[in-house]
């Protein structure tokens, strides 16, 4: 079974410029997450979604942070304009939904972004 | 608030000798706990959890964690390292008031020596 996708791996921009990644979930996961990963900390929380809903953004700057997951599969993390603070490792993870298993969240290889 | 605490930056450990790697919680009600590695430019990766039950908890690659109500800890365990072991190893506690999201410590880093 295939796990979390996400591209790009890398990507390298300037100050004031848009970015986009994506992610696709495990298939069937129905609860998908956006996760930011500075250097030398622990991810935190910037959304999740319930298939097409956002059920937790509260963590998401909305003045620049956009996200979308239009058909409950897919999402888009953007950001817009990208400021030198936003280099870090952009996560998704996904998970089942099945609270009974504590519903484990698996995560994608991340994007790496740069800003400079 | 719930939060972890990982109370070492890094582990220093000898090929075969056994490690532990700390993690203590603080939460209202029973904890959701779980371990991930995380290896250079990569992702996640889920190595064991604790929702209930016992205390010891087998996971993957070798890896245990002991669950102890009393000290709110969570170490995670194994008996005889590898030099392949050698990685950053995040504890998380799932957010029972915010419906799901993880809560993670600031990691540990560990390195071990042939």
């Amino acid at each position: 079974e295939a796990g979390v996708v996400q591209s790009p791996r890398y990507k390298i921009i300037e100050k004031k410029q848009p970015v986009a990644f994506w992610c696709n979930p495990i298939s069937g996961h129905n609860t998908l997450y956006w996760y930011l990963q500075n250097l030398g900390q622990g991810p935190e929380l910037l959304i999740r979604y319930e298939n097409e809903e956002a059920v937790d953004d509260s963590q998401l700057p909305k003045d620049r942070f956009s996200a979308e997951r239009l058909k409950g599969v897919d999402s888009t993390l953007k950001i817009q304009p990208a400021e030198l603070g936003d280099s870090a490792v952009y996560l998704c993870a996904s998970s089942s939904g099945d609270r009974a298993s504590a519903d484990t969240q698996y995560f994608g290889p991340g994007t790496r972004l740069t800003v400079l | 608030a719930q939060s972890v605490a990982q109370p070492e930056d890094q582990v220093n450990v000898a090929e075969g000798n056994p490690l532990t790697v700390k993690c203590t919680y603080s939460v209202s009600g029973n904890p959701y706990l779980f371990w991930y590695v995380q290896y250079p430019n990569r992702g996640l990766q889920f190595l064991l959890k604790y929702i209930t039950g016992d205390n010891l908890v087998k996971g993957s690659y070798g890896f245990e964690a002991e669950f102890n109500k009393s000290q709110t800890s969570f170490h995670l365990k194994k008996p005889s390292a590898l030099v392949s072991d050698s990685a950053l190893y995040f504890c998380a506690v799932r957010d029972t008031n915010q419906g799901g999201k993880l809560i993670f410590g600031q990691g540990t880093e560990l390195s071990v020596k042939p």
